[in-house]
């Protein structure tokens, strides 16, 4: 079975555009999280995306945003992009809500210039 | 949920055990103990869990102590793949999968 997929692999954009990063969970997983990563940090927690409801939100702007989909599918919105947005975007899927194990995708490398 | 400290790094010898220690003073009596490991350029791995009981699976072993208060994962056998940042994390079961990561411990296996 495949694993957690995130696209693009990276991502260049400039300061004060928007990205959109999707993430496809493990197949028959419900819920899926978002974290920020920056360079030689821990990944900080973002979203959490539940039976397509959003479940929890970590300490982060109203710039940033996500959704998921029926099929379970997550995309994370970054409007007004900063230079201190560059990062690591990881997404991890789990069933059930609470799952034990998260499942960590490798990641999207945004780069804002 | 609890805070956790851990050693910025530390270096094992390949073959030998690692033990890779965290305090989690402030833990509540619903709060598991969670390691995660990542691997450069890869996403975070699970590894264990435990609530007060030592737990062992194919991985590692994980030591709590009888206060809950630290704890220690051990690696049995280091090999040069284990070299990775490996994250205690303490969670209440059944709540929101908001991990919440420090800093770590890069380990790192040296030949």
């Amino acid at each position: 079975d495949a694993g957690v997929t995130q696209s693009p692999t990276h991502l260049i954009k400039t300061r004060g555009q928007q990205v959109t990063l999707r993430c496809s969970p493990i197949s028959g997983h419900k819920s899926v999280s978002w974290y920020q990563q920056v360079l030689g940090q821990g990944p900080q927690f973002i979203f959490q995306y539940y039976e397509k409801e959003e479940r929890g939100r970590g300490n982060f702007p109203d710039r940033f945003s996500a959704r998921q989909f029926p099929n379970y599918s997550s995309e994370l919105n970054v409007n007004a992009l900063l230079l201190g947005d560059s990062a690591l975007y990881l997404c991890a899927s789990s069933f059930p809500f609470s799952g034990t194990e998260q499942y960590f995708g490798p990641g999207t490398r945004l780069t804002v210039t | 949920d609890a805070k956790t400290t851990q050693p910025p790094s530390m270096d094992c010898a390949e073959g030998r055990a690692a033990n890779l220690p965290c305090n989690h003073s402030t833990i509540s009596g619903n709060e598991y103990v969670y390691w995660y490991r990542q691997i450069h350029s890869q996403g975070p791995q699970y590894i264990i869990h435990g609530l007060k009981n030592n737990e062992t699976n194919e991985m590692a072993s994980l030591i709590i102590t009888e206060d809950r208060k630290s704890s220690t994962l051990i690696l049995p056998h280091a090999t040069l793949r284990d070299t990775a940042v490996y994250y205690c994390i303490v969670r209440v079961e059944g709540g929101a999968n908001n991990l919440f990561f420090g800093t770590g411990t890069r380990l790192t296996v040296i030949p």
